[in-house]
């Protein structure tokens, strides 16, 4: 059972390049977020989706974009990469019934 | 808005010391509270968790009971190894209408355990 699967697990950017971090579980989880953690601040929720086709932003949305047009998948997007989105990101998918929310291993993104 | 207060680290201990980290929380409803745990290089992982008031989480020596009175949900093990030494996040989750299983987080407390 993979879980939850975080890809890549390191990526450096130069500033203005885009990307996307993906994100897949194979637990059949209705709910999915995505999370950045800096130092001293723990964990800040990015965006989440509460199912297929349904996202919605979380607490530091700007400058990324997500969708989810699949159970499976939550892609998260940087469009155009700032340094201040270097930080260490965590996707999130939890169960429609139950509570424990489980975390991928995490993508160490620096951006340049 | 819901927010999680955790002891500010850094903590260092020696093996088989008594260990405590506070945690106290606020928050609109009746949240579901939880210990997590990151090992160097890795990722989250759930330590334990209690939901609802008076429950008490326990795993690998970990305890933690979750307090209405005091708004608390403090993390103790009797005996810390060296293995033990990571950063433990104390969160919160609330379900509301329309909403995910989010997770509001405490900014984490690195616990160094020396042998």
């Amino acid at each position: 059972n993979a879980g939850v699967t975080q890809t890549p697990k390191f990526q450096v950017l130069k500033t203005g390049q885009s990307m996307t971090l993906q994100c897949a579980q194979d637990m059949n989880h209705e709910y999915m977020s995505w999370y950045r953690q800096d130092p001293g601040m723990g964990l800040r929720l990015i965006h989440y989706s509460v199912g297929a086709g349904i996202t919605d932003q979380g607490e530091v949305p700007n400058g990324y974009n997500v969708s989810r047009s699949t159970t499976e998948d939550f892609p998260l997007r940087l469009l155009s990469a700032a340094p201040s989105q270097t930080s260490v990101y965590f996707c999130a998918s939890s169960p429609g019934v139950g509570n424990t929310i489980y975390f991928g291993e995490g993508s160490w993104l620096t951006v340049v | 808005g819901d927010s999680v207060t955790q002891m500010e680290g850094p903590v260092t201990l020696s093996e088989e010391a008594f260990l405590t980290i506070n945690c106290t929380y606020t928050a609109t409803g009746y949240p579901s509270l939880f210990w997590y745990v990151q090992y160097p290089g890795e990722g989250l992982q759930l330590l334990l968790k209690a939901t609802k008031a008076d429950d008490k989480g326990s795993n690998k020596g970990f305890e933690a009971t979750y307090r209405k009175e005091t708004t608390s949900f403090h993390l103790e093990k009797g005996s810390v190894q060296v293995s033990d030494s990571a950063v433990y996040f104390c969160a919160l989750s609330l379900i509301s209408s329309g909403s995910a299983r989010q997770l509001t987080f405490g900014s984490g407390t690195q616990l160094t355990v020396l042998p």
